[in-house]
């Protein structure tokens, strides 16, 4: 069966460095989206992306994010500088469509340490 | 706005059942269900997108009452598999792209 894949599994950074965090959604996909997940609390919405741009985003996605398709299977959240409070778990997801009866299918996280 | 749901942990002895509610402070339009195990991600488990709409998977199935802004989930007989964190996620509007919210999630344990 199909899966969205994500690299790496756990990072440990340094505050104010740049991370990259990849992922490869499920191929026929074309809605991409990224989530947060803090130790122990709810799992956030941070973008969605579609045709090559975002087409919501919530309020954590400040100027520091930005997310990229840069080939036909990767799609990458950047985190510019990074803080203590960005460390989580990302979550990466796809849907077929970007519409409600869609089921978005998550790829196992990325652990993101700062330290 | 973030659903809230209620409660926020369960611990059931298996073969016994459970509801998890979530309800919403503004007018809904669907009703995402997601299990998460600790240090997975979450699984999908349904979408309810009609008013009044029931819909089931073996022994977990749930409603969505539109009017009064809340759904719920039902496990029914439950098995230790069901373990886990229970997620509802809510979506306002019907057009436009999917931006689900979260709830803080439910923590279900089932003992033998």
């Amino acid at each position: 069966e199909p899966e969205v894949t994500q690299t790496p599994s756990h990072q440990v950074t340094q505050m104010g460095q740049e991370v990259i965090l990849r992922c490869v959604p499920i191929s026929n996909h074309l809605y991409f989206y990224w989530y947060r997940q803090i130790l122990g609390q709810k799992v956030e919405f941070l973008v969605s992306f579609y045709n090559n741009e975002i087409s919501e985003k919530s309020e954590i996605f400040d100027d520091q994010f930005s997310v990229e398709r840069p080939d036909g299977s990767n799609f990458t959240l950047k985190i510019r500088s990074t803080k203590l409070e960005d460390s989580a778990m990302y979550f990466c997801a796809s849907s077929n469509s970007g519409i409600s009866t869609d089921t978005q299918y998550f790829g196992p996280g990325t652990r993101l340490t700062v330290l | 706005q973030q659903p809230v749901q209620s409660p926020q942990a369960v611990i059931l002895r298996e073969g016994e059942d459970a509801v998890i509610n979530c309800s919403s402070s503004k007018a809904l339009y669907s009703v995402h269900w997601y299990r998460q195990k600790h240090g997975e991600a979450p699984v999908f488990l349904m979408i309810l997108l009609k008013g009044g709409e029931q819909k089931g998977h073996e022994k977990i199935s749930a409603s969505f009452n539109e009017k009064k802004q809340q759904s719920s989930l039902y496990l029914t007989a439950s098995q230790l598999s069901y373990s886990g964190t229970y997620f509802c996620g809510t979506e306002r509007n019907s057009g436009g792209y999917q931006k689900v919210t979260f709830g803080i999630g439910t923590k279900l344990q089932v003992i033998p």
